[in-house]
């Protein structure tokens, strides 16, 4: 059964910080890889999805890489903003069918 | 459109009660989706519907039950359930299953489900 931890659980920083949420998965066997965020009391957004033959994948300020043989996935967020203050999931994709597994996620909080 | 909606936004229903949840989609997907989130969790999967058929049920008890009349639209009937099942529920859908083209999977604003 594929376990996905994200570490840390929690992280306040200052606007304009560059930071690194971390997603580590017990099943390597994974067919992609997508990361994900919530706001309170909402859906949840995709930000990226990266292929298991896929190394890194970016869109605007944000960076996902995956190494799927050592079971890791880190998304890397440059100049952090206010705006980026909500949970942040990663999510592999494991087997034959369609299911996402979703990570215990991230709390970011970026204070002004 | 990238828009998934679901509703209503908010419910409250007693133990006895009946009633469902709605979800609809035009973004011409064939995959969609059952998840449920308790607070400060991960969302779990319940359903998966592909091409309008059930294709993944994760041993979800028989009092909530899963309809996709068509390809745009997802209920979820809600019978006798229980103060356990109060949560988020959150529809999602993909242009095909996930395992054959890695599509994004699009997510709704979800259900607040309250039973009392």
């Amino acid at each position: 059964k594929q376990e996905v931890t994200q570490i840390p659980a929690a992280l306040s920083v200052p606007e304009g910080e560059n930071l690194v949420l971390n997603c580590s998965f017990t099943d390597s066997a994974i067919y992609n890889l997508q990361w994900f965020r919530q706001d309170p009391g909402k859906g949840l957004t995709s930000l990226l999805l990266i292929q298991s033959s896929q190394r890194e994948q970016t869109s605007g300020r944000l960076n996902a890489s995956l190494d799927k043989s050592s079971g890791r996935s880190t998304l890397y967020i440059a100049a952090s903003q206010p705006g980026d203050s909500a949970t942040y999931l990663c999510a592999p994709h494991t087997g034959t069918a369609s299911k996402l597994t979703f990570g215990t996620g991230t709390r970011l909080q970026v204070t002004l | 459109d990238t828009e998934v909606t679901q509703t209503p936004k908010h419910l409250v229903m007693g133990m006895t009660n009946k009633k469902s949840l709605k979800c609809e989609q035009h973004m011409g997907h064939r995959a969609m989706y059952w998840y449920k989130q308790k607070a400060k969790k991960p969302p779990e999967l319940m359903f998966v519907y592909s091409y309008e058929k059930l294709s993944i049920n994760e041993s979800v008890p028989s009092r909530f039950s899963p309809e996709c009349p068509n390809s745009s639209l997802l209920n979820l009937h809600l019978h006798a359930l229980q103060p356990e099942d109060s949560a988020l529920y959150l529809c999602a859908s993909s242009r095909q299953g996930l395992v054959l083209t890695g599509n994004t999977i699009y997510f709704g604003e979800g259900s607040w489900l309250t039973v009392v």
